[in-house]
């Protein structure tokens, strides 16, 4: 059973930087995972940020980017906004199967 | 604007069956291939199962695979998902979810919640 990991939590100040990362048990990710990322705030559905590793969708802040990291996929946060406070969630695809990760919740402080 | 909206969920009884559904709309829904994924209470998301626009392609997670069963109604603009012999660990929010392309998937519902438990 794929099992893809995530940072189960993280806390970053107003203002900083924080990078999440995505690792799987089948070895490094890479962009043939198409890693996809995800927000979700209590309450609500989840919302598609980052596709295809590091492709914004048009309504996905410019803070917002993702990338490959030391055999990782990785969602990067620059000058956090106290809204950003929330979890968040890779996707990988494994051809016709897809596995989520077990989301990072990020503390604004 | 894209609506997904899910509906069927509710209070079952382990091995019972429900069947979700998802309304589409503001979008041509033959075009897309769509998903179920659930999140149990407090936990995180969970894929359960996708199927191609067509519906020539179909694919499950080991946790579902010979118990639930998705479809779609491309002239109905809807999606499906039969469960069968239900069990406690099904008990989630089953979100359906579009894909803007094979690998990448944009839009989600609010989701439906399945309880079950005797």
């Amino acid at each position: 059973q794929t099992v893809v990991t995530q940072e189960p939590s993280l806390t970053v100040s107003p203002g900083g930087t924080v990078t999440l990362t995505c690792a799987s048990s089948t070895g490094a990710v890479t962009s043939g995972y198409y890693p996809n990322w995800f927000q979700q705030k209590p309450g609500q559905a989840p919302r598609a940020l980052i596709y295809s590793t590091s492709n914004k969708h048009s309504w996905t802040p410019a803070r917002f980017s993702g990338s490959l990291l030391g055999g990782k996929a990785a969602l990067t946060l620059s000058g956090v906004q106290p809204e950003d406070e929330a979890e968040y969630y890779c996707l990988l695809y494994y051809g016709g199967a897809r596995v989520f990760g077990g989301g990072t919740k990020l503390t604004v402080l | 604007e894209v609506q997904l909206v899910e509906s069927g969920g509710g209070l079952v009884k382990p091995g019972g069956s429900l069947r979700l559904s998802c309304a589409a709309s503001g979008f041509t829904f033959s075009s897309y291939s769509m998903n179920w994924v659930r999140q149990a209470p407090g936990k995180g998301l969970e894929w359960v199962s996708s199927i191609s626009s067509s519906s020539s392609y179909i694919y499950y997670a080991d946790s579902v695979k010979g118990r639930f069963t998705i479809s779609r109604d491309n002239a109905k603009n809807s999606l499906y998902l039969q469960m069968n012999s239900l069990r406690a660990e099904d008990t989630a929010v089953y979100y359906c979810a579009r894909d803007d392309l094979p690998t990448v998937t944009t839009s989600w519902g609010q989701g439906t919640l399945v309880t079950v438990s005797s």
